[in-house]
């Protein structure tokens, strides 16, 4: 009974550089929620996809950031030409139903540093 | 604008010693408030969810109550194990996006 499953769970990159991290939702679960941890701060929303489709990105940044979720294989959230802010972790959720009141559950989360 | 409080945002407890946390919210709407746990170099851990004011639920030593603005976190006689930071969430007044977290509570309990 796999829960979130997240890949790498550790990534360094050098500035200039493209991160790609990887969420596979737990299993019966269609609606996945990118989440970032910047230290000392909570965590914060940054998009929200159904299969093959973002419903909600309103929590990122405009530039360099973007996210998918195939029809097949696991969503992505990919970075471009990294900064030293771009350095947090990135926590995945998925939910089954994706409504107001369904529980999200979290994956291990991927801890990008940037050089 | 929506947002979540919690407090402290660090606490020391003994072994044995029973406290509690708060979590205040101001949203239009409460649709759901839910507790997390969080240990260090790991992802969010589900604990509970509350819907209504008045509602209660209960797991080992841990107890969430929520009223119309405030949510509490009671920990009964908390073990080292208990050690972590708990975060409590609220979803935005939309259906089926962002939860809104408050920065959380770390509680270290000593033997």
């Amino acid at each position: 009974n796999a829960g979130v499953m997240q890949n790498p769970r550790h990534l360094v990159r050098r500035r200039g550089q493209e991160a790609r991290l990887r969420c596979s939702p737990m299993k019966g679960h269609s609606h996945v929620y990118w989440y970032r941890q910047l230290p000392e701060e909570g965590l914060k929303f940054m998009v929200y996809l159904q299969k093959e489709n973002i419903i909600d990105e309103s929590g990122m940044p405009k530039e360099r950031f973007s996210a998918e979720f195939p029809k097949e294989g696991p969503s992505i959230l990919r970075i471009q030409q990294v900064v030293r802010g771009d350095s947090a972790a990135y926590f995945c959720a998925s939910s089954s139903r994706g409504g107001a009141t369904d529980t999200q559950y979290f994956g291990p989360g991927t801890r990008l540093t940037v050089l | 604008e929506d947002q979540v409080t919690q407090s402290p945002e660090a606490l020391r407890l003994q072994e044995g010693e029973s406290s509690s946390l708060n979590c205040s919210y101001t949203v239009s709407g409460l649709r759901g408030l839910f507790w997390y746990r969080q240990d260090p170099g790991k992802g969010p851990e589900f604990l509970f969810t509350l819907y209504s004011a008045g509602e209660e639920k209960e797991k080992e030593r841990l107890k969430a109550t929520l009223t119309k603005k405030e949510s509490f976190l009671h920990i009964t006689a908390p073990k080292p194990e208990d050690s972590a930071t708990y975060l409590c969430a609220v979803h935005r007044n939309q259906a089926g996006t962002a939860l809104i977290f408050g920065k959380g509570t770390t509680l270290s309990v000593s033997s």
